[in-house]
C-alpha cells in the first residue's frame, strides 16, 4: 500500500463540471501540498496546507488531518484545467511522498 | 524573478557519457530539491540542500549520481557515466527554507540516454 494514495487515477469531465480528486496518507505529516502538472511537463505549486481550507480562484484544498485526507476541488472546470493533479506529503523534514497524481481532462 | 531556471531542457547522450544537469534557484531560497520523475516511479527526490549544505542525498540511486551546489544561485547534478535507465526528467526546485514551504519547480531537463 502506497503511503499517500490519489482517486481517481483519471478522471474526464465536461466543461462547467465540479471536479473533486481524492487524497488518502498513512503518514504523519507537517503539511500536504498539491501539485498541478501540465501536458508540456511543468510544476506548478497549487496549494500547501497543514489545516482547514484554502481558495485560490476557482480551486479550494481541504485537509482533515484526524482522517489523513485532504480534496483538491475545481469549480466551473474549463479545458485549460486539464493536468495531472499530485498530491504530496511533507513529514518533519522536507522530504515529499507523492503520489501518483490524478490525469484529469475537461472536454468542451 | 524569473522562477528556476534549469538548463538543458533537452539532452540526448550516450551510454556512458557523462550528462551534467544544472540549476539556478530563486533568489533568496535557502533550499533547493533535485527531483527524477519517470513513467514507472513518478516523481522522486534525489536530493535536497540547505544554505548550500547537502542535507538528504538518500534518494540518489548510485555512486553514478553526485550532486553539488557550490553557493546559492547554482547547483548541479552529474551522472557519469550514464545508463539507458536514468532516462528521466530531472526538476529542480526551491523554496525559502527546510519545513513547511511552497515549493517553486523549474521547468525539468528531460534526458535520454541511448
Amino acid at each position: 500500500k502506497n503511503e499517500v494514495e490519489q482517486s481517481p487515477q483519471n478522471l474526464t469531465a465536461q466543461e462547467g463540471e465540479f471536479i473533486t480528486i481524492n487524497c488518502s496518507y498513512s503518514v504523519g505529516i507537517s503539511a500536504l501540498h498539491w501539485l498541478q502538472q501540465h501536458p508540456g511537463g511543468g510544476i506548478v505549486s497549487l496549494f500547501m496546507l497543514s489545516s482547514g481550507k484554502k481558495k485560490h480562484g476557482r480551486l479550494i484544498a481541504t485537509i482533515n488531518i484526524q482522517e489523513k485526507h485532504s480534496s483538491l476541488h475545481i469549480t466551473a472546470s474549463h479545458p485549460r484545467d486539464s493536468a495531472v493533479y499530485i498530491c504530496a506529503c511533507q513529514g518533519s523534514g522536507s522530504r515529499l511522498t507523492f503520489g501518483e497524481g490524478t490525469q484529469l481532462t475537461v472536454n468542451p | 524573478d524569473a522562477g528556476v531556471i534549469q538548463s538543458p531542457r533537452h539532452e540526448v547522450t550516450e551510454m556512458g557519457q557523462e550528462v551534467t544537469l544544472r540549476c539556478k534557484p530563486i533568489s533568496g531560497h535557502n533550499s533547493l530539491f533535485w527531483y527524477r520523475q519517470t513513467m514507472m516511479r513518478g516523481l522522486e527526490l534525489l536530493i535536497y540542500f540547505n544554505n548550500n549544505v547537502p542535507i538528504d542525498d538518500s534518494g540518489m540511486p548510485e555512486d553514478r549520481f553526485s550532486a553539488k551546489m557550490p553557493n546559492a544561485s547554482f547547483s548541479t547534478l552529474k551522472i557519469q557515466p550514464s545508463e539507458p535507465r536514468d532516462s528521466a526528467v530531472y526538476f529542480c526546485a526551491s523554496s525559502l527554507g527546510p519545513g513547511a514551504n511552497v515549493l517553486t519547480f523549474g521547468a525539468g531537463s528531460r534526458l535520454t540516454v541511448l
